[in-house]
């Protein structure tokens, strides 16, 4: 089993709409949570941290579940520029703390 | 600047040839990554250098690949005897600490032809 994986989508969603992206962990003792946005043919950016109680940023909602091992990110009253893939990046439980990132999942915003 | 830097930002070799790419981080930052990401593909690990501490080289593909990190800052990647297959974009990142986020460089996009 993948330690992180994502719907790869793509997800196809016209302006203003809400889209929700999901991703689960295998690593029950994974610590930092993290989703990153990639734009083509460009370097991973950090879009925000997950924390255990949720937080939001703008538009955009992460959701950490550690009883399902599961994160979220709701993103509302998506903009063209939106559009990316979505890496959902997990720290590992190890002690040299490596990152585990998941395979991205594609969103394209339609005017 | 501030950021993650790589050289060089393209490369195109033939194959057999070694190649060296380099990353320097974040000043201060004590984490250094390397990753691969092959076209349309995921992120691929290569390797992670924390601090005085022994790298975790797990993700490197084969014998031919090897890095080092000089004085806990700059770090060069080699590939040796390149093949077709190692072409793709290397991304190098860093982090300041554990529960921190990492930092990406521009990457460099190898070409072997």
């Amino acid at each position: 089993r993948k330690e992180v994986e994502q719907d790869p989508g793509p997800f196809n969603v016209p302006e203003g709409a809400t889209v929700a992206f999901n991703c689960t962990y295998s690593n029950s003792a994974s610590q930092s949570f993290f989703w990153y946005r990639q734009d083509c043919r460009k370097e991973p950016k950090l879009l925000m941290s997950v924390y255990s109680s949720g937080n939001e940023d703008g538009r955009f909602t992460a959701q950490l579940n550690r009883a399902s091992q599961y994160i979220s990110l709701l993103i509302r009253d998506s903009k063209l520029s939106d559009s990316a893939t979505y890496l959902c990046v997990v720290k590992g439980g190890s002690t040299l703390g490596r990152l585990y990132f998941g395979r991205g999942t594609q969103l394209t915003v339609w005017p | 600047g501030a950021g993650v830097s790589q050289s060089p930002s393209n490369k195109v070799t033939e194959k057999g040839k070694d190649v060296e790419l380099r990353c320097d981080p974040i000043s201060g930052h004590t984490a250094l990554y390397w990753y691969r990401q092959s076209l349309g593909q995921g992120l691929e690990f290569l390797i992670y250098f924390q601090g005085n501490s022994a790298p975790d080289k797990s993700g490197l593909p084969s014998d031919r690949f090897s890095a080092e990190r000089t004085g806990g800052s700059v770090s060069t990647l080699t590939i040796q005897r390149t093949q077709q297959e190692d072409s793709a974009v290397y991304l190098c990142a860093s982090s300041s600490g554990y529960e921190q986020p990492q930092h990406f460089g521009d990457g460099t996009r190898l070409s072997i032809l």
